[in-house]
């Protein structure tokens, strides 16, 4: 498996608080992306960095944020959390852009529950 | 907006019997890429298709990309106990932003011994 860690493993907090997901990444590639997993909704992209300070918003990106100082390191922010938040979310890296055959590793994933 | 839908939801078979996930897209793509996700686990990638009409196979698996690149599907031959988890398809919108795959809603196997 690629060289993933996502932190915490698991979270539990409460509505209007501030919530901070890390990412960190030992393989040295370009792109990492938070994914959250709903069911029925499958993968949903919030939001993707294609290097240092080089962020870019995906589809469902509102009442998130994030950070990328380091190469190695992908924070996702949520600044004041939601019910709606509760979910699985997964960091992902691909050594190119996903879309010249550069695929996907996934980080092992975030359970936050949002009470 | 765009939408890459996959059916069925979910499908129980016998060990031994085959499976087919359908993939499609309300726009065409550039390439397609199938990933599993063991129960409890993270996806894994499979394989990425780019062609029009492509078709690949990896042991029991065979792949096929549509001819009009918004459609593919995922065939299992005499499916495993190993077989078990959930199968995502993932697609590059053609002329879309470059970097954002679509991922279907995925299709959950489950296998009876």
């Amino acid at each position: 498996d690629a060289g993933i860690t996502q932190s915490p493993r698991h979270k539990v907090t409460e509505t209007g608080t501030p919530v901070t997901l890390r990412c960190h990444q030992t393989e040295n590639h370009r792109y990492m992306y938070w994914y959250r997993q709903d069911p029925g909704h499958g993968l949903r992209l919030i939001h993707y960095s294609y290097g240092v300070k080089d962020t870019d918003k995906g589809e469902v990106s509102d009442g998130y944020s994030v950070s990328r100082s380091k190469t190695e390191d992908f924070l996702l922010t949520l600044e004041s959390a939601t019910s709606s938040q509760t979910s699985v979310y997964f960091c992902a890296i691909s050594e190119w852009g996903s879309s010249y055959n550069s695929p996907l590793h996934f980080g092992n994933g975030t359970r936050l529950t949002v009470t | 907006g765009q939408q890459v839908m996959q059916i069925p939801q979910y499908q129980h078979v016998q060990e031994g019997e085959d499976f087919t996930t359908y993939c499609n897209s309300s726009t065409t793509l550039s390439n397609i890429q199938w990933y599993k996700q063991r129960p409890g686990g993270h996806p894994v990638f499979l394989i990425q298709l780019v062609k029009s009409g492509e078709v690949k196979k990896q042991k029991r698996l065979t792949f096929q990309f549509g001819e009009a690149k918004k459609n593919s599907s995922l065939h299992i031959t005499a499916t495993q106990t190993t077989d078990v988890g959930t199968y995502f398809c993932a697609g590059q919108i053609y002329g879309g932003a470059t970097n954002k795959l679509i991922f279907g809603t995925g299709t959950l196997l489950a296998v009876q011994p």
